[in-house]
Parts: C-alpha cells; structure tokens; sequence
C-alpha cells in the first residue's frame, strides 16, 4: 500500500528557533515530493523536489529529497509567527494523484 | 484571475440528503482533482480527471459521483449522505501533472 509519513504530527517551538520537519514514503511509480503550506484555508505550494532536483530553497524554507533513504526534510531557520500552519508532505505518481501525509501542524510563539 | 473556485463554502446536511458540490477553473488545466481531508489523515483523493468528459475513481470513491462535461467544470455529487461523509472537500487542478497543484478553498461539509 502506498504511504507518506510525516513526523513529528505536532511541533511548538518559539519565534526564531529553527526546525525540521520529516517526511518518508513508500510508493509506487514516484514521480515527484511535493511541500504544501495549509493555514486556515487552501493549501499552498512551496516545493517541488525530483530525481533531477533535490535540493530547493526559498528564502528560510529549504527542502532536500533522499531518493536512496526515500525520505525528505523541511527546514524552516529564523521562525515567525506568521510560519505557523499546517505542512503538508506529497508524493505525485505518474500524473494522475497525489499521495499525501498527515500533515504536520507547526505553532511558533512570539 | 480566480484559480480554482469551490462552490458552496459551507453546507450542513441531514443523513439521507443529497447535494452537489461545484469545482470550477480558469486556467485552462487539464487535470483536475476532488480530495476529502479529515483530521489526522491528511488529504485522500476521491474521483480525479484527466480531461473533459474523463473520471477515475481515486483511493476513496465510494458515496460519490462525478462529472466533467466541460473542461472548466468539475462537480462532486453526493446521492445519500451520510454522517462519515462530513469532512472538509478540497478541489484541485493541474495542468499536465507535471507541477504543484491550484487548490480551491474548500467546502466544509456537516453531515447529521
């Protein structure tokens, strides 16, 4: 069966620390991994990492893929309040879906 | 320029009910996509289509119908409601498969 595992679910920290966020999957036909932020509404794309990709950076955020341990990290440095949300790990197969994890749910405190 | 617009944002049902659920896009996207998210479980695709007058059962199809007549339009119907159908429905849209997809808003769906 095809999955995507996000640790950890739930993650506090305050305002300028530093976190990474997990990602591991097991699918099949991988064709990409895909980072959302979700706030209160639709989610939003940050990053698309492929076998011809693998590292990615925005800004604070950076995303790198491990094709051989099938996982990925997000790295948010420099927290803000305004970072807080849900993000959303997923992995696209062929280019009929997406397969997504459970989603972690960051919260940064001033 | 909208993106993808779901219509309604917001509906309570009675068991037993039945409603449709509007996706509509304006970027001409091929692929288009309904996905439920419920807490803890992160976003299950229900039906998804590859083009106009095309659907395909996703990995939680059952319950639901759905239609694609026209390219822009991709509507999500349920016959009988029922109370594990309350979830938040979110619509998406890509064009070729190939990026990161447009979300809609979502509908945030109560079944009683």
């Amino acid at each position: 069966e095809d999955k995507v595992v996000q640790s950890p679910l739930s993650l506090v920290v305050h305002e300028g620390d530093t976190v990474t966020l997990n990602c591991s999957y097991e699918v099949t036909n991988f064709r990409s991994l895909l980072w959302y932020k979700q706030e209160k509404k639709a989610p939003t794309f940050l990053f698309m990492l492929t076998s011809s990709g693998i590292e990615k950076k925005s800004g604070r955020l950076s995303s790198i893929l491990d094709k051989k341990e099938l996982s990925s990290i997000l790295n948010i440095t420099a927290t803000q309040t305004g970072d807080s949300a849900i993000y959303l790990c997923a992995v696209a197969q062929g280019a009929q879906k997406l397969v997504f994890g459970q989603g972690t749910r960051l919260t940064i405190n001033p | 320029n909208a993106g993808v617009t779901q219509t309604p944002k917001f509906r309570v049902l009675k068991t037993g009910q039945s409603m449709t659920l509007l996706c509509a896009q304006d970027m001409n996207h091929e692929y288009m996509y309904w996905y439920r998210q419920d807490p803890g479980m992160g976003l299950r695709l229900i039906h998804y289509s590859v083009g106009e007058g095309t659907t395909a059962k996703g990995e939680v199809p059952d319950g639901y119908n759905v239609s694609r007549l026209k390219k822009q339009n991709f509507l999500l119907g349920l016959e009988s409601a029922a109370p594990s159908q309350t979830s938040v429905y979110f619509c998406a849209s890509n064009m070729d498969g190939s990026y990161g997809y447009t979300f809609g808003s979502g509908t945030r769906l109560t079944v009683v």
